[in-house]
């Protein structure tokens, strides 16, 4: 079974510091990772994926992921966090071996980037 | 541009009606999904489509059904409304391969009284 767990139901971060939102996955194959925002009354956007290749991601509003297989974590971080960073935060994973399977989300991180 | 759409965006109902949300996708993608969001719970996977006339039922499918009579449509209907199933329910879609990216439509926040 493929699984994905947010630790962090909330993290707080000053405005300029770095910011971490911690991921971790389960899955019997390779995964497929994504990471999803929410802004207040709106969908899901898009940030970034982590399909093969490197293991740093670079994706949407300066943010980025590392993969690490060893940790099975897939942990998004952007350098200097920005009060419009605020948003809930979402990881999400498929087995890759498992053929199209839907995606498996997690429970969400709400980032509160404090000025 | 390409987009996906749902409708109603706000829906006051009964317990015990039936109800239909919309969704209207016009990436010409062949996978669509409906998730409802709670807080507590994140986005569960109520139903699923991998092209027209396939339904799959997700994680927490009871009390819903869908139906894929073309590429760009996924209603999903609510056959007896209840006081559980108040929530906020988004339609993604995405192409066909594993690794393509789900996109979402803006949602439907439905209260059932």
């Amino acid at each position: 079974a493929q699984s994905v767990a947010q630790p962090e139901d909330q993290v707080n971060v000053a405005e300029g510091n770095p910011l971490t939102v911690k991921c971790t996955y389960s899955v019997s194959g390779n995964p497929y990772l994504f990471w999803y925002v929410q802004y207040p009354n709106r969908g899901l956007q898009f940030l970034l994926k982590y399909i093969t290749g490197d293991n740093l991601v670079k994706g949407s509003y300066g943010f980025e992921a590392e993969f690490n297989k060893s940790q099975t974590s897939f942990h998004l971080k952007k350098p200097s966090a920005l009060v419009s960073d605020s948003a809930l935060y979402f990881c999400a994973v498929r087995d890759s071996g498992r053929g199209n399977t839907p995606l498996v989300f997690g429970k969400g991180t709400r980032l509160s980037v404090i000025a | 541009d390409a987009e996906i759409t749902q409708s109603p965006r706000h829906k006051i109902t009964e317990t015990g009606r039936q109800v239909t949300l919309a969704c209207h996708q016009t990436w010409n993608h062949n996978n669509m999904f409906w998730y409802r969001q709670d807080l507590g719970h994140g986005l569960r996977l109520i139903h699923y489509s991998y092209g027209v006339q396939d339904t799959n039922k997700g994680e927490v499918s009871d009390g819903y059904s869908v139906s894929r009579s073309n590429t760009e449509d996924l209603p999903l209907t609510l056959e007896s409304a209840a006081s559980s199933q108040t929530s906020v329910y988004f339609c993604a879609s995405s192409e066909s391969r594993s690794a393509d990216t789900q996109y979402f439509g803006p949602g439907t926040r439905l209260t059932v009284l």
